[in-house]
């Protein structure tokens, strides 16, 4: 069974400081790897995904993950945050049924 | 283009009724999925359709159900409704190709439901 494990429940960083999320996963196969983002009240937006190819992926407002399949990783990293990055970060693996980690909450200290 | 649309954005009901949630696809897009989230169990896939037939489900009682129309769009039902069932209900919408391919999920801004 597809499993994601998302350790890290909340975050607090600084403006402009760096932001690491972690995200492990456990999939049959080729992973296909999602991260995506949710502001209070709203849907799930898309950040990036990874399916095959080049391990480090970027996406949209400057985010970018790593896959390392050795360590069922894929951290998911901005060099530096701006306070409009404050929501809720999921990260999720599957084909066509998503499963989803529990969430991590990050807060921007000005 | 537009995105994914659900209505009604927020709905109170009370406990035995029941109440029916509307997902229109992004225009192209075939397959509609269903998630539920709540603080509780976080995000959860109840089902997909694709081409007005069932193709995934998740685990939950047959009080959920689901159905897609020819124009891809979906509906969603729950019936004799518990105090459980409050949750933020998302839906996506994507190309929705061979079930052996792995797709993009664009969501919509989600149905919140309480039940009272």
């Amino acid at each position: 069974a597809q499993s994601v494990t998302q350790p890290d429940i909340h975050i607090t960083v600084s403006e402009g400081a760096s932001l690491e999320l972690r995200c492990n996963y456990s999939y049959g196969a080729t992973p296909y790897l999602f991260w995506y983002v949710q502001s209070p009240g709203q849907g799930l937006q898309l950040l990036l995904k990874y399916f095959s190819g080049d391990t480090l992926v970027q996406g949209i407002k400057g985010f970018e993950a790593e896959f390392k399949r050795s360590q069922s990783s894929f951290n998911l990293r901005k060099p530096s945050v701006h306070w409009s990055d404050a929501a809720e970060y999921f990260c999720a693996v599957g084909a066509k049924k998503l499963t989803f980690g529990t969430g991590t909450r990050l807060t921007i200290i000005p | 283009k537009a995105g994914v649309t659900q209505t009604p954005r927020y709905l109170i009901k009370t406990r035995g009724q029941q109440v029916t949630l509307s997902c229109s696809p992004i225009s192209g897009h075939r397959s509609v999925s269903w998630y539920q989230q709540t603080p509780g169990q976080g995000l959860q896939f109840l089902f997909e359709y694709f081409s007005e037939t069932q193709r995934n489900k998740g685990n939950f009682p047959g009080r959920f159900s689901g159905r897609q129309f020819s124009n891809s769009r979906s509906e969603m039902n729950v019936s004799t409704l518990e105090l459980g069932d409050s949750a933020l209900y998302l839906c996506a919408s994507s190309l929705g190709y061979t079930s052996g391919s792995i797709e993009t999920q664009y969501f919509g801004p989600g149905t919140r439901l309480l039940v009272l």
